[in-house]
């Protein structure tokens, strides 16, 4: 089983609109969660990475939130652009082996 | 500063062949992992390397093996190609181990296409 669901899996929004991603985790003991966009063909970037007593941070329109507690984040997505039709996937490290476990992404497509 | 960059970007080889990808990570970074990204299973881990020593490995057969350089440049070899091979090989670097508390940024390159026949 997936240490790190996310959902949706895929959705349409239309310019313009915000959305929000989720990302539920199981990985314990927790290290330090990631996001990234990945566009079509390219590598994936990262927009934010967040420790365990950091609760939300931001990047631009993109911003992300940790709730340590319930093993929670969401990325929130403000005032959407085409340009934000991507693949985030969401990303969770552990302390004690050092390994990333990664979700399986949610694809957005942005419309005019 | 010149990003990760990955060669060859296209590759086409046939099953039981063997296959060499090359990455070179951002200049300091003595950080570079390696991922599989497929359709189906999304990103998965191969192994990283930091100071030409393999700190961590994902769960992938033996046919996958890597190597760090003094440089930092990294190089990961699959052996006997199946056709599950066929996959997106990202190389990521970043200026210490990804996995520690602080949380280091990883920086990805665009990657390796490879095709096995």
């Amino acid at each position: 089983k997936n240490q790190v669901e996310q959902s949706p899996q895929s959705l349409i929004i239309l310019e313009g609109k915000n959305c929000t991603l989720q990302c539920n985790y199981t990985v314990s003991p927790f290290s330090n969660l990631r996001w990234y966009k990945q566009d079509t063909g390219r590598g994936p970037v990262s927009l934010t990475i967040m420790t365990f007593s950091e609760n939300t941070k931001s990047n631009g329109r993109y911003t992300a939130t940790l709730d340590a507690d319930t093993k929670q984040s969401s990325l929130h997505i403000t005032a959407s652009q085409l340009s934000d039709s991507a693949s985030y996937i969401c990303v969770v490290g552990r302390s004690n082996d050092y390994k990333l476990s990664f979700g399986a992404g949610t694809t957005v497509t942005v419309r005019a | 500063k010149a990003g990760v960059t990955q060669t060859p970007r296209y590759l086409i080889k046939t099953r039981g062949q063997q296959v060499t990808l090359s990455c070179s990570p951002i200049s300091g970074h003595r950080s570079v992992s390696w991922y599989q990204q497929t359709p189906g299973q999304g990103l998965q881990f191969l192994f990283e390397y930091f100071s030409e020593t393999q700190r961590n490995k994902g769960n992938f057969p033996g046919r996958f093996s890597g190597r760090q350089f003094s440089n930092s440049r990294s190089e990961m070899n699959v052996s006997t190609l199946e056709l599950g091979d066929s996959a997106l090989y990202l190389c990521a670097s970043s200026l210490l181990p990804t996995g520690d508390n602080v949380g280091y940024e990883q920086y990805f390159g665009p990657g390796t296409r490879l095709t096995v026949t």
